[in-house]
């Protein structure tokens, strides 16, 4: 069966740096997805990453290693509105996307 | 305001009743995806339409039927609403399969 696995839930200090693991088994690989999800909101898109490596978008930077099947989110200099859910996301072979159940950000002062 | 809505925001529903959840995008995108969201699950795919009159199953199928005449809209109707369909149902939109999916703000509904 197709499996994204990332922790439940995670604390940080607000201005530290933290990791966020997301590993994957799945049927074909067509990319993989983060996505942030406030409480009660929608998810919004954080990055995509379809090749090895890191790719950077300000604060935000995500890695992938297909061999691996493994990805990571990094958030830098927390602040309080990162307070949020963060979702791993994969397109496997259908292009179908398989959703983990997300990591749940708790940000103190 | 272009972008994606969903109507209503909250539903209260009873077992057995019919119930249809809006859809509407106003970004010509071809992809309309219909996903449930419940504690410790992650999104799970109701049903997906690559463009108009065109749908088919996702992952979680049974009790929901779709339909899709207009480009723009994607309702989703549960036929006989049951308890374990109390949920929040997200729609989603891409250019194209590959593409990004863009979110509504959800509908939570209750089946009580």
């Amino acid at each position: 069966g197709q499996n994204i696995d990332q922790p439940t839930e995670m604390t940080a200090t607000e201005g530290a740096i933290v990791q966020i693991n997301c590993t994957y088994q799945t049927s074909g690989f067509n990319g993989l997805f983060w996505y942030q999800q406030h409480a009660g909101e929608a998810p919004t898109f954080l990055s995509y990453n379809v090749l090895d490596g890191l790719e950077e978008k300000g604060r935000f930077s995500s890695f992938l290693s297909r061999s691996k099947g493994y990805s990571y989110l990094l958030l830098k200099e927390l602040q309080m509105k990162d307070s949020a859910s963060y979702l791993c996301a994969v397109m496997d072979s259908n292009y179908q996307l398989i959703w983990g159940a997300g990591t749940k950000l708790i940000i103190k002062p | 305001d272009a972008g994606i809505t969903q109507s209503p925001r909250y539903k209260i529903t009873e077992t057995g009743r019919q119930v249809t959840l809006m859809c509407h995008q106003t970004w010509s995108h071809s992809y309309m995806f219909w996903y449930r969201q419940d504690l410790g699950h992650g999104l799970r795919l109701i049903y997906y339409s690559a463009a108009a009159d065109i749908t088919d199953k996702g992952e979680v199928p049974d009790g929901y039927v779709v339909s899709r005449s207009k480009t723009e809209n994607f309702p989703l109707t549960l036929e006989s609403a049951t308890r374990s369909q109390t949920s929040v149902y997200f729609c989603a939109s891409a250019m194209v399969e590959t593409d990004t999916q863009y979110f509504g703000p959800g509908t939570r509904l209750t089946v009580l």
